[in-house]
């Protein structure tokens, strides 16, 4: 079985730049989860996806982050314009539903830096 | 408030020997979960062990095993005999019932280093 697949591994851009990660989570996984990731830190829910509906963003900044998941299956990641602060790794991951006892399975993640 | 506490943020263990790593958590919710995972050096995130706040026995996967006391709310990880290709990060985290989502609350993590 495929695992979580996320595009680009690494990415470097400048800061007010704009920049977009992939994700492709497992077949038949319904909930797709975005997380960012600050070196030292425990991962932070930025969005939550059932399907394609949004279940919970309210760690996103929504004035310069924005995703979406369309027709239930890939998802995309968008930050515009970036900021310093904005370097991260952006975990993607992926569950069969949502369900207390359900793991979450997670791609190797894009290592955004910010210069 | 933080919902999960991870109070070591280094631990170092021998090779062979059994340690134990903390996680304390914070839920009014009766009904939840709670994960361990392991993040090595190359990044990805592996899911471990699981617990249901019902679950009337401690978790075992292998090597893992959960100490679950749920009074505390603690749920501390016990890796044995630990091995060199423990060295890692780990993660608790949890899932609760009535949370809109039941999404993943991840701790701040614990990075265990094994000595040969």
């Amino acid at each position: 079985e495929a695992g979580v697949a996320q595009s680009p591994r690494y990415k470097i851009i400048e800061k007010r730049q704009s920049v977009a990660f992939w994700c492709n989570p497992i077949s038949g996984h319904a909930t797709l989860y975005w997380y960012q990731q600050i070196l030292g830190q425990g991962p932070k829910l930025l969005i939550q996806f059932q399907n394609n509906g949004v279940v919970d963003d309210s760690q996103l900044p929504k004035d310069r982050f924005s995703a979406e998941r369309l027709k239930g299956v890939d998802s995309t990641l968008k930050i515009q314009p970036a900021k310093l602060e904005d370097s991260a790794v952006y975990l993607c991951a992926s569950s069969l539903r949502q369900a207390l006892n359900t793991e979450a399975f997670f791609g190797q993640g894009t290592r955004l830096t910010v210069v | 408030a933080q919902k999960i506490t991870q109070t070591q943020p280094g631990m170092f263990v021998q090779e062979k020997e059994a340690v134990t790593l903390d996680c304390t958590y914070d839920t009014s919710d009766p009904s939840y979960g709670l994960f361990w995972y392991k993040q090595p050096s190359s990044g990805e995130m592996i899911f471990l062990i699981y617990q249901g706040s019902y679950d009337q026995q401690n978790a075992t996967e292998g090597r893992y095993s959960l100490n679950f006391q749920k009074a505390r709310k603690s749920a501390n990880l016990v890796i044995s005999a630990s091995q060199l290709g423990d060295s890692a990060m780990y993660f608790c985290a949890m899932r609760e019932a009535l949370h809109y989502g039941q999404n993943f609350v991840f701790g701040p993590g614990t990075r265990l280093s094994v000595l040969p």
